[in-house]
């Protein structure tokens, strides 16, 4: 079992450009949550996928979006990108109950 | 706003030390998770709590969850350098919900 796996390791971006960072869940799991964790900081919920949808939304504006695959694999996407995307952009998969079981994460600086 | 407060936020101690991380909120949780988090990768769950009161051990890592579920408590004996990381604590707010509130993280740096 490969866990959860993301793509890609790093990534650096220039401001206003967009961006899309892609997960697979863990075998099993068909749920699939995105967090931005900036530097020093605890991860903070951007949203959840569940069926294709778009379950819970976190305090993030509308550049941000995503996107559920039929496989449970998700995308996230960020428009129109600012210095303050920079982060390690992380993807967790769990099935029902919370303990969501996070991936490596993509690293992404913004310039 | 911070709905999970962690402290220290930095502790350095000597192997083979004790030390007592704590996590507080104001909050009540349904569950809540203990994260183990090292440079350059994705938390690692350690422990999951779901009752008021519970104790879970786990190893020399003992994680307690208050009584009215705001708090939570992780505890390690005879610390070791291999222990070194960020500790992150987790809530869930609604039991099945799997959006999890994070604390600020504890960096614990254990010295051989």
């Amino acid at each position: 079992d490969a866990g959860v796996t993301q793509s890609p390791t790093h990534l650096i971006k220039t401001r206003g450009q967009q961006v899309t960072l892609r997960c697979s869940p863990k075998s099993g799991h068909d749920t699939v949550s995105w967090y931005q964790q900036a530097l020093g900081q605890g991860p903070q919920f951007i949203f959840q996928y569940y069926e294709e949808e778009e379950r819970q939304r976190g305090n993030f504006p509308d550049r941000f979006s995503g996107h559920q695959f039929p496989n449970y694999s998700s995308e996230l996407n960020v428009n129109a990108l600012l210095l303050g995307d920079s982060a390690l952009y992380l993807c967790a998969s769990s099935q029902k109950l919370a303990g969501g079981f996070f991936g490596p994460g993509t690293r992404l600086t913004v310039l | 706003t911070q709905l999970l407060e962690q402290s220290p936020q930095f502790l350095s101690i000597q192997e083979g030390e004790n030390l007592t991380v704590y996590c507080n909120s104001s909050s009540v949780f349904s569950s809540l998770q203990w994260y183990r988090q090292e440079p350059g990768e994705g938390p690692v769950l350690l422990v999951t709590v779901v009752t008021g009161g519970e104790v879970k051990k786990l190893k020399r890592l003992t994680f307690q969850f208050g009584d009215a579920r705001k708090d939570s408590s992780l505890h390690i004996t005879a610390a070791q350098p291999g222990d070194t990381g960020l500790y992150l604590c987790a809530g869930a707010l609604d039991f099945g919900n799997e959006k999890l509130t994070f604390g600020t993280g504890t960096r614990l740096t254990i010295i051989p």
